[in-house]
């Protein structure tokens, strides 16, 4: 099946830098990526949808300009979290597919895990 | 209005015993594609089954089937012969042929399975 590689797994950093996680579809041409962010225990919010070579569209309540996100490539989107604070610490996940249709499966990202101290 | 609804926060079943997930689901549209997610400890998203709304038959892969009731607008999942693995968090998911091109997923809140030997 395809694969969604995800980069990093796991990321610390003080409060006030900014991390970067790269979401890459290694064998197929992903037109669309989502980047969701999942609390323990609970579902994933979706917080951007982005396609290949556009401005991604952000879901309501979600800063633009604290979630950079950047779809360059066919294969490669990459979600910034800008000036990190503790509360932006969660697990991120991304997600890939092909041109939209209903039956098309979403591929995972194996996910980040950002704790911002 | 939720677009996907699981009622059972959490579940508990005996190995090899068979458990059904619930899940309903709310849409308008005619074109419309169900999706089962596993969510281990580890934070990844497993693709277990899907089920399109035009499927005239109940979707089924290895130990997974999915109930599918379009009057009730329900796509229960069953897992037979529970094994210790089946352990995790468990995703309803639906894509629906109207939200544009992206067709954005929506996740319900989740089901967590607990197998005991």
């Amino acid at each position: 099946g395809a694969v969604v590689s995800q980069h990093p797994s796991r990321v610390i950093c003080k409060s006030g830098t900014s991390v970067k996680i790269e979401c890459r579809s290694l064998d197929f041409q992903a037109t669309t990526m989502f980047w969701y962010r999942q609390f323990p225990k609970q579902s994933l919010m979706l917080m951007a949808t982005s396609n290949e070579g556009s401005k991604a569209t952000y879901e309501q309540g979600v800063e633009k300009d604290k979630f950079l996100i950047n779809h360059a490539s066919l294969t490669l989107s990459t979600l910034t979290v800008t000036s990190a604070h503790p509360e932006d610490s969660s697990f991120y996940i991304c997600s890939a597919s092909t041109p939209g249709r209903v039956n098309e499966k979403l591929f995972f990202g194996s996910g980040t895990q950002l704790s911002v101290l | 209005a939720q677009k996907i609804t699981q009622t059972q926060p959490g579940m508990f079943v005996q190995e090899k015993e068979a458990v059904t997930l619930d899940c309903t689901y709310d849409t308008s549209d005619p074109s419309y594609g169900l999706f089962w997610y596993k969510q281990p400890s580890s934070g990844e998203m497993i693709f277990l089954i899907y089920q399109g709304s035009y499927d005239q038959q109940n979707a089924t892969e290895g130990r997974y089937s999915l109930n599918f009731q379009k009057a009730r607008k329900s796509a229960n999942l069953v897992i037979s012969a529970s094994q210790l693995g089946d352990s995790a968090m468990y995703f309803c998911a639906m894509r629906e042929g109207r939200t544009g091109g992206s067709y954005i997923p929506t996740f319900g809140r989740g089901t967590s399975l607990i197998v005991h030997p």
